[in-house]
């Protein structure tokens, strides 16, 4: 059974940084690439960064561009989020999420239950 | 960017009825379109990829159709578990974007 559980999240004043993490099993997961989505609350989903399998290719938002760095190790199963220069409309619930199919389609099967990430002061 | 504009942004409809999603993309986007519901509370769930596959365990009153610049999430007949927020997303390129979502209620 797949699962991805996010963790890291919490309260952060502006300005400040976290480190979310998503643990994946049920699945091979250097195959697959990973992809963080966030939520604000009351709001819609907006895609922030995906990974390839391999790790090679990476893709930003605009909006986290320069101020986010998605990472993962295969060794771990672990996919990683770096959030630096954290802003108010950072917050959000972030959410991992898997490609439904192998070599990077960017369209996502699994979800884990995301992880609440509050910038304020 | 290719700009994703899902209509209605919410809709009320009665059990039963058919009930009907547009998202429409900016420049076309061929048939690299996906559907998710999401109900409250809950996590995403993927409905439809490729502009009109359903995946696997989705009941079949769910279809998509459409490519190119203009797509539609069908639900043949309105269930009270369909209660939920409905978003396209885009993947022929980057950015990966969503549409702004639609909000589904029973009458």
């Amino acid at each position: 059974e797949v699962q991805l559980v996010e963790s890291g999240g919490g309260l952060v004043q502006p300005g400040g940084s976290l480190r979310l993490s998503c643990a994946a099993s049920g699945f091979t997961f250097r195959t697959y690439a990973m992809t963080w989505v966030r939520q604000a609350p009351g709001k819609g989903l907006e895609w922030v960064s995906s990974m390839s399998g391999s790790g090679g290719s990476t893709f930003y938002a605009d909006s986290v561009k320069g101020r986010f760095t998605i990472s993962r190790d295969n060794s771990k199963n672990t996919l990683y989020l770096q959030m630096n220069s954290l802003r108010g409309e950072d917050t959000a619930v972030y959410y991992c999420a898997k490609d439904r199919v192998e070599g990077g389609w960017y369209y996502f099967d699994y979800w884990g239950r995301g992880t609440l990430v509050t910038v304020s002061s | 960017d290719i700009q994703m504009t899902q209509s209605p942004s919410s809709l009320s409809a009665s059990v039963g009825d058919r009930v009907t999603i547009t998202c429409r993309a900016s420049q076309g986007i061929s048939n690299y379109l996906a559907w998710y519901q999401q109900k409250p509370g809950k996590v995403p769930k993927l409905l439809i990829y490729a502009a009109s596959t359903l995946q696997s365990g989705v009941p079949s009153r769910f279809t998509g159709s459409g490519s190119g610049t203009d797509f539609t999430l069908t639900i043949s007949s309105l269930q009270p578990e369909d209660v939920a927020a409905y978003y396209c997303q885009k993947y022929n390129s980057v950015p990966w974007t969503f549409g702004q979502g639609t909000k589904v209620e029973i009458k």
